[in-house]
């Protein structure tokens, strides 16, 4: 089936430094959309992408859009309240239905 | 305030009862699903519904069946509850669902325990 491979699994950053999340899809993708889980379980929307870049303040997302098997998260000047589970979860083209199959997530931590 | 809301946030119920799950989504969407998430897994998808009507299936046992009496309503129900269903279950939207590729929004989840 196919397969989302996330990466790193955990990650500790210093407040204020810069890193990023990777996706890695096994076969291609039409549409990537990232989220974060926060400690009570609720798992935010931060990006949909078809295609191209997006960004929202010191968040920034992109899609490959020549291959379509990789995604990354950008995160920048790093905030304690940054600190969660993100996921990455893509669509293939086949199947459509929104059947979004997830990474595994890493975990962020924030530390002063 | 939420859009999605899901109830009960938490449940705990015993080895072969039943349970109903409730979402309802006040984002004027016409599709709706349900996703799993167990310990130590990533989120799995199991329906989705487009304008009451049932699009994809991947869940296996016939013990999950999705209810929608409404447009904006889609109750998960789960017979014969095992100890395996224990996970956090996530009713999402979306807008029509059909095509697909389209942002997906999520409520804040149900956590099943069966004892």
């Amino acid at each position: 089936g196919d397969q989302v491979e996330q990466s790193p699994s955990a990650l500790s950053l210093h407040e204020g430094t810069d890193s990023a999340l990777r996706c890695n899809f096994t076969t291609t993708m039409r549409s990537v959309q990232w989220f974060r889980q926060n400690s009570r379980g609720s798992l935010i929307s931060l990006f949909y992408l078809a295609s191209g870049t997006k960004e929202n303040g010191r968040l920034k997302s992109a899609f490959d859009s020549k291959e379509r098997r990789y995604s990354t998260l950008h995160i920048r000047d790093a905030q304690l309240e940054d600190s969660g589970t993100y996921f990455c979860a893509a669509e293939p083209f086949t199947g459509g239905n929104n059947k979004l199959t997830f990474g595994q997530g890493t975990v962020l931590s924030v530390i002063p | 305030d939420p859009k999605i809301i899901q109830k009960p946030k938490y449940l705990v119920a015993v080895t072969g009862s039943e349970k109903i799950l409730i979402c309802e989504q006040y984002l004027g969407h016409n599709a709706m699903y349900w996703y799993r998430q167990s310990a130590k897994k990533p989120l799995e998808f199991m329906f989705s519904y487009s304008y009451q009507k049932l699009m994809d299936n991947q869940t296996a046992s016939s013990r999950f069946q999705p209810q929608s009496s409404k447009k904006n309503h889609l109750d998960l129900q789960i017979t014969a509850l095992k100890p395996d269903d224990s996970a956090t279950y996530f009713c999402a939207s979306s807008q029509d669902g059909g095509g697909g590729a389209e942002t997906l929004y999520f409520g804040s989840g149900t956590r099943l325990t069966v004892l």
